[in-house]
């Protein structure tokens, strides 16, 4: 159990355009899901938090405006990257808690990650 | 804001050695949790400790939480190739928000 999937897993983008990547709890329902983004050889930096029916909480410096979240159902949250621009080009990464238990046990479950090449 | 450093950055290690990996926060976190990154994956999920001075076992790997709750310790006995990828330790603030530490490449040759 606790099945994260991400999609896509590659995308290729003109710079200007916007790529929408989504996550998805398979097999749970996760109230809280997060977005990381990973640069090569380097660690995950969180970008925002994820709340079911509320607004994204976005970490310093993580533009809100141009990386769109929405958080519609307990099973998929969705990160718009809006007018692309090649330094936005990193590995994606999602991860969604339990719904249950939430504060006692946090383990967090990945998805695969989506890697963003803008062109 | 929280930081969480590991050192080394890299270790590479013939097989059948042992390997540590550190890991420390600016602050005192409410418990700190374990991941693996294979090359090319995404992190998997270890282990958590939650308590001070906590130590956990699986198999040839042993946790440690210090007494401070600051600092962390991650140990392989007889590494095996099997046992390469990066280890990121994460620490859990508030709000099951994690703040990932730098990671550290292990590397196992035969």
């Amino acid at each position: 159990g606790a099945v994260v999937s991400q999609h896509p897993s590659r995308v290729i983008c003109k710079s200007g355009t916007s790529v929408k990547i989504e996550c998805r709890s398979l097999d749970f329902q996760a109230t809280t899901m997060f977005w990381y983004r990973q640069f090569p050889k380097k660690s995950l930096m969180l970008m925002a938090t994820s709340n079911e029916g509320s607004k994204a909480t976005y970490e310093q410096g993580v533009e809100k405006d141009k990386f769109l979240i929405n958080h519609a159902s307990l099973t998929l949250s969705t990160l718009t990257v809006t007018s692309a621009h090649p330094e936005d080009s990193s590995f994606y990464i999602c991860s969604a808690a339990r719904a249950s238990g939430l504060t006692a046990y946090n383990e967090q479950f990945f998805g695969p990650g989506t890697r963003l090449t803008v062109l | 804001g929280q930081q969480v450093m590991q050192i080394p950055q890299y270790q590479h290690v013939q097989e059948g050695e042992d390997f540590t990996t550190y890991c420390n926060s600016s602050t005192t976190l409410s418990n700190i949790q374990w991941y693996k990154q294979r090359p090319g994956g995404h992190p998997v999920f270890l282990i958590q400790l939650v308590k001070s001075g906590e130590v956990k076992k699986q198999k040839r790997l042993t946790f440690q939480f210090g007494e401070a709750k600051k600092n962390s310790s991650l140990h392989i006995t007889a590494t095996q190739t099997t046992d390469v990828g990066t280890y990121f330790c994460a620490g859990a603030g508030t709000a099951s928000k994690l703040t990932f530490g730098t990671g550290t490449r292990l590397q196992v040759t035969l």
